[in-house]
């Protein structure tokens, strides 16, 4: 089976910080992805990639970056944090190379809450 | 940008009842995919069907597609208290040199024993 491993469930930083969460997938897997999820807004693309060094903006980047300088691992920068920012933070993975009927594996989520 | 909109948003139904939920899109698809979320956890994958395909079955899980009228339903046969979580469709779209999932907002079912 696929895995999606994210580094924390729960992380608690203040306004201003730089923040990083940290996402690994076990399965080769070319195309990865960061979305946030809020209540009654369902899921936004935040960034993804489709190979190593290759990062694409989603529906809403600002604030954010990222860095992918290994195929299993896809970080998720915020370089300023603010209150706007708490929410639940998804990272998924999938097949590539051009393949539209592949389905994505996500991991569990991280809860991120800015004081 | 959303692309597939659930409906209903809620729905509450008792221990054996078939559950019955409605995804609707805007554009053409390549293909649309059904996942389960059960609460305060990621998202998993259930089933996905290409625009080329009516009807498709996994176990208790039957999903429809109709293009023409730009609309997917999926149904849970027999559901159990175990199936209560928020569903959601994804409509692909292109970006780049791969296809993106766009999710809609969600179907929370609600299974009571």
């Amino acid at each position: 089976d696929v895995k999606v491993t994210q580094s924390s469930r729960y992380l608690v930083k203040r306004t201003g910080e730089k923040v990083f969460l940290e996402c690994v997938q076990d399965m080769d897997h070319e195309n990865m992805f960061w979305y946030r999820q809020d209540p009654g807004l369902g899921l936004r693309l935040i960034y993804f990639s489709y190979d190593v060094k290759m990062k694409e903006k989603g529906d809403i980047p600002e604030g954010y970056s990222v860095s992918r300088e290994k195929k299993e691992r896809f970080s998720l920068i915020l370089e300023s944090a603010s209150t706007n920012q708490t929410s639940m933070y998804l990272c998924a993975s999938s097949l590539g190379g051009g393949y539209s009927n592949q389905p994505q594996h996500f991991g569990d989520g991280t809860r991120l809450s800015i004081l | 940008s959303q692309q597939g909109e659930e409906d209903p948003q809620a729905l509450s139904i008792q221990e054996g009842e078939n559950a019955t939920m409605n995804c609707s899109y805007k554009t053409s698809i390549n293909n649309l995919q059904w996942y389960r979320q059960n609460s305060g956890r990621g998202l998993v994958h259930l089933i996905l069907i290409r625009s080329n395909e009516r009807e498709k079955h996994s176990g208790r899980l039957r999903v429809t597609l109709d293009t023409s009228k730009k609309s997917s339903s999926l149904l849970i046969t027999a559901s159990r208290a175990a199936d209560t979580a928020s569903y959601f469709c994804a409509t692909t779209g292109r970006s780049g040199g791969s296809y993106i999932p766009t999710f809609g907002r969600g179907t929370s079912l609600i299974v009571h024993p």
